[in-house]
């Protein structure tokens, strides 16, 4: 079975611009978590989407959103960039909530901002 | 809120040698609790997973973890490591039952040196 996959794997974007980042899970998966890595802040929870609905929310401003499709698959969008999203984004499914089943990370997408 | 703290930013064993990575857990309820591997630049991957149950559970790799609930602690332990462990090692909590709005949490992370 395919893993998790993410694209792009690397971005570079200018402060101001937004970005979207796509993941598609892992086939039968229903539930898709975004998380930011960072050296400083470690791992953080974004977001997660179950039934196209967003179920949880992290501690983000406003500018973080994101989606999810009837195919489970999900997009992020980050407006206003700042240097500070600089980041590896990651994507993790599951095959229901998350707090029910283990997630499965994907490679991630590498979001330099300059 | 649920928290995570891995006390040990760097660890450096021998090759062959025993190795065991503290984590400490904070959460009010029952937890998930979990450990993930991640290799420089790639994402990361499930070593095992405590949902209920057995306190020790067995993961990949060689890899087992036990639960001790008076110690709010999920050590990960390997009798024998091998170059290839060289990786950055996280341990997560998770809310059962979902709903929370912390989704999983992670802690810092214990970076692993193995010494030829």
């Amino acid at each position: 079975k395919a893993g998790v996959t993410q694209t792009p794997r690397y971005l570079i974007k200018t402060r101001g611009q937004q970005v979207t980042l796509s993941c598609s899970p892992i086939s039968g998966h229903r539930s898709v978590s975004w998380y930011q890595q960072t050296p400083g802040q470690g791992l953080q929870f974004l977001f997660e989407y179950f039934s196209e609905t967003q179920r949880n929310k992290g501690n983000f401003p406003g500018r973080f959103s994101g989606r999810q499709f009837s195919n489970s698959r999900s997009e992020m969008n980050v407006s206003t960039l700042e240097l500070g999203d600089s980041a590896l984004y990651l994507c993790a499914s599951s095959l229901a909530l998350a707090g029910y089943y283990e997630q499965y990370f994907g490679p991630g997408t590498r979001l330099t901002v300059t | 809120a649920q928290s995570v703290t891995q006390p040990d930013i760097h660890i450096t064993v021998s090759e062959g040698a025993s190795l065991e990575l503290r984590c400490n857990y904070s959460y009010g309820a029952t937890p998930y609790l979990f450990w993930y591997v991640q290799s420089p630049g790639q994402g990361l991957q499930l070593l095992l997973k405590y949902f209920s149950g057995d306190t020790l559970v067995q993961g990949i790799k060689g890899f087992e973890a036990e639960f001790k609930r008076s110690q709010s602690s999920f050590n990960l332990r390997k009798p024998s490591v091998h170059w290839s462990d060289a990786a950055e090692y996280f341990c997560a909590v998770g809310a059962q039952g979902g709903g929370g709005a912390d989704g999983l949490t992670f802690g810092k992370g214990t970076h692993l040196i193995i010494q030829p």
